[in-house]
């Protein structure tokens, strides 16, 4: 059974750090792509950062370039999504997802499990 | 790509018929379109990948269709569990892969 996990959410002051993760299981972590998406309150979805099997591929919305990073660790199965300089409109549930593909996302980004969501509020 | 999910909100009873839109401002390559059911408090769900390929568990009732810029999720005989917000999403072309802002289907 799929299994996915998120960790590391709370309460954080603008301009402060956050580190996720996500603990995975019941599949082969290293031949699927995965996503962070998030939604925030009363708002839809946004996929904030995919990244390929490997890690040798990622990509950032606009709205977070620059300031969160994408992460694996395969040996571990673990993603991460490092944040920084948060802003409130950060705030939201931060979904970790499994790309139903494959080990690659670029032109198949359909999101097969998802896990439970982890909040993260900025707010001073 | 923008997407523009119709309508907001749909209003319906039990084992009526359900039709969800989902418009893209520019064609979407290769008919990418999947739709997500959202409860909340729960995470979402995978329904249909490829426009109309039904995910791996989902009943028969739902399903998927259209191509270019015009995408359909089609409910048939709705059951009290499927009143959630639906979510549609492109992914077929370059980045960044967008979602629909969702529409409500509802118990009248």
């Amino acid at each position: 059974e799929v299994q996915l996990l998120e960790s590391g959410g709370g309460l954080v002051q603008p301009g402060g750090s956050l580190r996720l993760s996500c603990a995975a299981s019941g599949f082969n972590f290293s031949g699927f792509a995965m996503a962070w998406v998030r939604q925030a309150p009363g708002k839809g979805l946004e996929c904030v950062s995919p990244i390929s099997g490997s890690s040798g591929s990622t990509f950032y919305a606009d709205s977070v370039k620059g300031r969160f990073t994408i992460s694996r660790d395969n040996s571990r199965n673990t993603l991460y999504l490092q944040m920084s300089s948060l802003r409130a409109e950060d705030t939201a549930v931060y979904y970790c997802a499994k790309v139903r593909g494959g080990s690659e996302w670029f032109g198949d980004l359909s999101l097969d499990y998802w896990g439970q969501g982890t909040v993260v509020t900025v707010s001073s | 790509i923008v997407l523009t999910q119709s309508p907001g909100t749909l209003s319906l009873s039990p084992g009526e018929g359900a039709t969800l839109s989902c418009r893209a401002s520019q064609t979407v390559s290769r008919t990418y379109v999947a739709w997500y059911q959202k409860k909340p408090g729960q995470a979402p769900r995978l329904l249909i990948y490829g426009a109309s390929t039904r995910a791996s568990g989902i009943p028969d009732r739902f399903s998927g269709s259209g191509s270019g810029t015009d995408f359909t999720l089609t409910i048939s005989g709705l059951e009290p569990e499927d009143f959630a917000v639906y979510y549609c999403q492109q992914y077929g072309s370059a980045p960044p892969y967008t979602f629909g802002q969702g529409t409500k289907l509802e118990i009248k």
